[in-house]
């Protein structure tokens, strides 16, 4: 059972454009929001993150905007760069969970110059 | 200050076999989950060690098995290893009872 469904599962977007990726979960227990950076290669890097309490959260040109009653939250790249280009993942995990990880299947993000 | 590493870099075995994988947490962590993670997908989470025993398990078999020594480094082991176990198998550190979880580059098994 996929708790934690990505999309678009791959993004083209110019240079200084706005890159948008989107997750929806189902458990609504979930109390935790990363979302992870991964280029070829490398394991995945925390980016940024959200707790339910909180609708958008902001960290340079990212931003996770999050709507607890859709149960959906997003990814916001603005100004887009190459440099940007690589597979993002949202997920999801739970306290009570011992901080599990439930991952998205990823989106394959390519920034054209 | 070392992050997660993660040895060896890469592995290739043959069906049948055994190995095993190792990790470093990064420094003052206590906690160390592996996750594996297959071509084109996002990572599974197999098991979280902390003080030395396995504290929660992912749907994995039993041929995957782990251990933590007491400066907080992890193993994995799998035996018996099948063709669908080629992946990528990441390591993450963190300190109990927060989130935030950072991982290592990872070590990409192939079985052949």
């Amino acid at each position: 059972q996929q708790q934690v469904k990505q999309s678009p599962q791959s993004l083209i977007v110019q240079k200084g454009g706005i890159s948008i990726i989107n997750c929806a979960y189902e458990n609504t227990a979930f109390d935790y929001f990363p979302w992870y950076q991964q280029f070829p290669g490398k394991g995945p890097a925390l980016l940024i993150a959200i707790r339910p309490d909180v609708s958008e959260k902001k960290e340079g040109r990212f931003t996770i905007s999050f709507n607890k009653s859709a149960k959906q939250f997003s990814l916001h790249i603005m100004d887009s760069q190459p440099g940007d280009s690589a597979t993002y993942f949202c997920a999801a995990s739970r306290m009570d969970s011992s901080y599990k990880l439930i991952f998205g299947s990823g989106t394959r993000l390519l920034v054209r110059p | 200050d070392a992050g997660v590493t993660q040895s060896p870099t890469h592995l290739i075995k043959t069906r049948g076999q055994q190995v095993t994988l190792r990790c470093s947490p990064k420094s003052g962590h206590d906690t160390v989950s592996w996750y594996q993670q297959a071509l084109g997908q996002g990572p599974q989470f197999i098991f979280q060690y902390y003080e030395e025993e396995e504290r929660q398990r992912g749907n994995f078999p039993d041929r995957f098995s782990g251990h933590q020594f007491p400066n907080y480094s992890s193993e994995l082991n799998v035996n018996a290893l099948l063709l669908g176990d080629s992946a990528l198998y990441l390591c993450a550190s963190s300190l109990d009872y927060t989130y935030e979880q950072y991982f290592g580059p990872g070590t990409r098994l192939t079985v052949t």
